[in-house]
């Protein structure tokens, strides 16, 4: 139980045009899912929480209108990044967290990422 | 605020020798401590986790960790190693101070020789 999946898996684009990234919880449902960004051999760095049926939060000096979130459904979230440029490059993964009685910290399940190119 | 420290970012192991991880957390309030494995290009997979329950959890493929409160400790064991053991390891934090937000290690490189 508890699988994560994000699609695409790999992506590259040309500069300026948009990337939509996929999460989805497969076996449970999720009013809460986390976007993270991780540059190599470096740790995750969150982006945003995305909260079913409202709008994102977004972390300090994390552009919400460069990375849209959207989170439409209890299984599904998305992020796009808008007009993207080569520094945007970077290894995108998400988590779900696994609800338990209403209690916020269960754990959270991640999804296998996905790897952006920006040409 | 909550933060961790991972006090080694490479260790090298030979195969069949015991393996330890070292991680020293800060947290206010009653933490929840978590370590995750990621093999290259794979996104994470939970190890284990600690949540106020047993001092000593015990996780899946064989790893281990103990919490020691009085060390702000939780370092993650396992008595023998193996090949496909070489990833990168993190030790996650998380508290109601930010919200049960993860907070990052900065990794430990696992190397394991033949």
């Amino acid at each position: 139980g508890a699988v994560v999946s994000q699609h695409p898996s790999w992506v590259i684009c040309k500069s300026g045009t948009s990337v939509k990234i996929e999460c989805r919880s497969l076996d449970f449902q999720a009013t809460t899912m986390f976007w993270y960004r991780q540059f190599p051999k470096q740790s995750l760095m969150l982006m945003a929480t995305s909260n079913e049926g409202s709008k994102a939060t977004y972390e300090q000096g994390v552009e919400k209108d460069k990375f849209l979130i959207n989170h439409a459904s209890l299984t599904l979230s998305t992020l796009t990044v808008t007009s993207a440029h080569p520094e945007d490059s970077s290894f995108y993964i998400c988590s779900a967290r696994v609800p338990s009685g209403g209690a916020v910290q269960e754990t959270q399940y991640f999804g296998p990422g996905t790897r952006l190119l920006v040409l | 605020a909550q933060s961790v420290t991972q006090l080694d970012s490479h260790v090298s192991v030979s195969e069949g020798t015991p393996v330890l991880l070292r991680c020293n957390y800060s947290s206010s309030y009653s933490p929840s401590l978590f370590w995750y494995v990621q093999h290259p290009n794979k996104g994470l997979q939970l190890l284990l986790k600690y949540t106020s329950a047993a001092t000593l959890v015990k996780g899946i493929n064989g790893f281990e960790a103990e919490f020691k409160k009085s060390e702000t400790s939780f370092h993650l064991t396992k008595p023998s190693a193996h090949m496909s053991d070489a990833a990168e390891y993190f030790c996650v934090v998380s508290d109601r101070s930010n919200d049960y937000k993860l907070s990052f290690g900065a990794g430990t490189t696992v190397t394991v020789r033949a």
